[in-house]
């Protein structure tokens, strides 16, 4: 099994911050990974997938990168709206979410 | 759009068989999306639980294999779980998940609270 740990599990940010968040996986899974936004209550929406690319309709301040085991997803100015807990999800094989980093506003 | 939407019992006896059907609307499911459920423990993470193609191929997560059984109504254009012998542990909102466009699961259903308890 593919284990993902994502780092921290949480972080507290100001409004404006650059945000970083990253996560490792056990073994290689080229770029496929999936970077996913739950706010509370909600169901997860999917941000970023095969590491890099934006889905439709995603602001530009999202970004992620990264292959093989570390991968690092940003948020370049946060906004009070990105509140949320967020994760990566591998599918080299099967699939594997990691723990999640909930983040708060300063 | 392709919108998702799951219905079963809330509330399972333990020991007893978990029932979740998802509807989907705005697609056919026979077309060529891959269909998964996904489960989160109250206050806890995303955990997957297996997923089925257009083709009827499944995947399971090895730790619920065992108990999970996922299947298609193309007629209803609906997918089900059911997750056999249910403990305290299996209590969790489930949603269901499409995929087809990008890698990822999107779109996603509410998702459903099942408590299970006696």
């Amino acid at each position: 099994d593919i284990q993902m740990t994502q780092s921290p599990s949480s972080l507290s940010a100001s409004v404006g911050d650059r945000v970083t968040i990253t996560c490792q996986a056990s073994q290689d899974i080229s770029n496929y990974l999936n970077w996913y936004q739950q706010k509370p209550g909600k169901a997860p929406k999917l941000l970023i997938y095969d590491a890099s690319n934006l889905e439709t309709g995603v602001p530009s301040r999202f970004s992620g990168s990264g292959s093989g085991t570390d991968f690092t997803f940003t948020i370049s100015s946060l906004q009070p709206e990105d509140i949320a807990t967020y994760y990566c999800q591998q599918y080299d094989n099967l699939y594997t979410f990691g723990q999640g980093t909930k983040l708060e506003i300063k | 759009q392709v919108q998702l939407q799951e219905s079963g019992p809330g509330l399972v006896k333990p020991s007893e068989t978990l029932s979740l059907t998802c509807t989907v609307s705005g697609y056919s499911i026979s077309s060529g999306y891959y269909w998964g459920w996904i489960r989160q423990p109250p206050g806890k993470g995303l955990e997957w639980i297996g997923s089925i193609y257009h083709s009827g191929s499944t995947y399971y997560n090895p730790s619920l294999k065992s108990r999970v059984t996922i299947s298609v109504d193309t007629s209803k254009n609906q997918f089900s779980l059911k997750l056999s012998s249910v403990t305290a542990a299996d209590t969790a909102v489930y949603y269901c998940a499409g995929s087809g466009t990008t890698p990822g699961f999107d779109p996603w259903g509410q998702g459903t609270l099942v408590t299970v308890s006696s």
